[in-house]
C-alpha cells in the first residue's frame, strides 16, 4: 500500500495554469477510474474537488479539471486565484479493496 | 444540512485503547460506505479504514491491521473507529467520510485529534 506519488510543490502566477500529477500503478490509479483529488486548506477539513478521474461536484469552479493516462493522473487548475493556493491530493481505489492516497502537493500562487 | 461530528480523541499512552465516533445527521446513513482517514500533524492524508453500509464488508489498511476496528450502528446513525495498542506513530488528526459512490468522498467530518504519548 505505497502511497501515489505527487510533487511535493508546485508554484504559479495568478491567471496561469498549474498541473499537478499523481502516478501510481496498474493497481490503483492504472486500473480504475476511481481517482480522485481534494484541496485542503491549513487547519480545514479535505474538500472534494474531482472524482471518477475528470468529475466535478457541483459548486466546484470549472477552472478545476482532471485527467488519466495509465498509471499517471493529472489535475489542472487554470486561471490561478490567490484562494486556490492550499494543498492537494490525489487518491485512488486499488485491487485489494483498499484507498491509497498521493503524499499531497503543497500549491503556492506566487 | 449534511454533517459528520466526530468525537473521542484525547491523550493516551502507548499501548492504551481508544474509541472514535462520528454522528452523522443530514442523510440516510445506512446507505453508505464510510471510511476514516487520519493525518498526522504537518503531514498527508492516510486512509484508515472502510466499512459497507450494512457493515457486511470491511477493509484495513496494513499499518492499523489487526490493532482498529471499524464499525456502525445504522440505527444510531453513527460510524466507530476502536483503536487498539495504540503506538506514536498513530497520533494524528483522524476523519471519518462518506463514500457517496464511486470512489466520490464528498462529505467530511472536522476531525477528532488522538496523541500517542509517554
Amino acid at each position: 500500500q505505497s502511497a501515489l506519488t505527487q510533487p511535493a510543490s508546485v508554484s504559479g502566477s495568478p491567471g496561469q495554469s498549474i498541473n499537478i500529477s499523481c502516478t501510481g500503478t496498474a493497481s490503483d490509479v492504472g486500473g480504475y477510474n476511481y481517482v480522485s483529488w481534494y484541496q485542503q486548506h491549513p487547519g480545514t477539513a479535505p474538500k472534494l474537488i474531482i472524482y471518477g478521474v475528470s468529475y466535478r461536484p457541483s459548486g466546484v469552479s470549472d477552472r478545476f479539471s482532471a485527467s488519466k493516462s495509465g498509471n499517471t493522473a493529472s489535475l489542472t487548475i487554470s486561471g490561478l486565484q490567490a484562494e486556490d493556493e492550499a494543498d492537494y491530493y490525489c487518491s485512488s481505489y486499488t485491487t485489494i479493496s483498499t484507498w491509497v492516497f498521493g503524499g499531497g502537493t503543497k500549491l503556492t500562487v506566487l | 444540512e449534511v454533517q459528520l461530528v466526530e468525537s473521542g480523541g484525547g491523550l493516551v499512552q502507548p499501548g492504551e485503547s481508544l474509541r472514535l465516533s462520528c454522528a452523522a445527521s443530514g442523510f440516510i446513513f445506512s446507505s453508505y460506505w464510510m471510511h476514516w482517514v487520519r493525518q498526522a500533524p504537518g503531514k498527508g492524508l492516510v486512509w484508515v479504514s472502510r466499512i459497507k453500509s450494512d457493515g457486511g464488508d470491511i477493509t484495513y489498511a496494513d499499518s492499523v491491521k489487526g490493532r482498529f476496528i471499524i464499525s456502525r450502528d445504522n440505527a444510531k446513525s453513527t460510524l466507530y473507529l476502536q483503536m487498539n495498542n495504540l503506538r506514536a506513530d498513530d497520533t494524528g488528526i483522524y476523519y471519518c467520510a462518506r463514500n457517496y459512490g464511486s470512489g466520490k468522498v464528498d462529505v467530511w467530518g472536522q476531525g477528532t485529534m488522538v496523541t500517542v504519548s509517554s
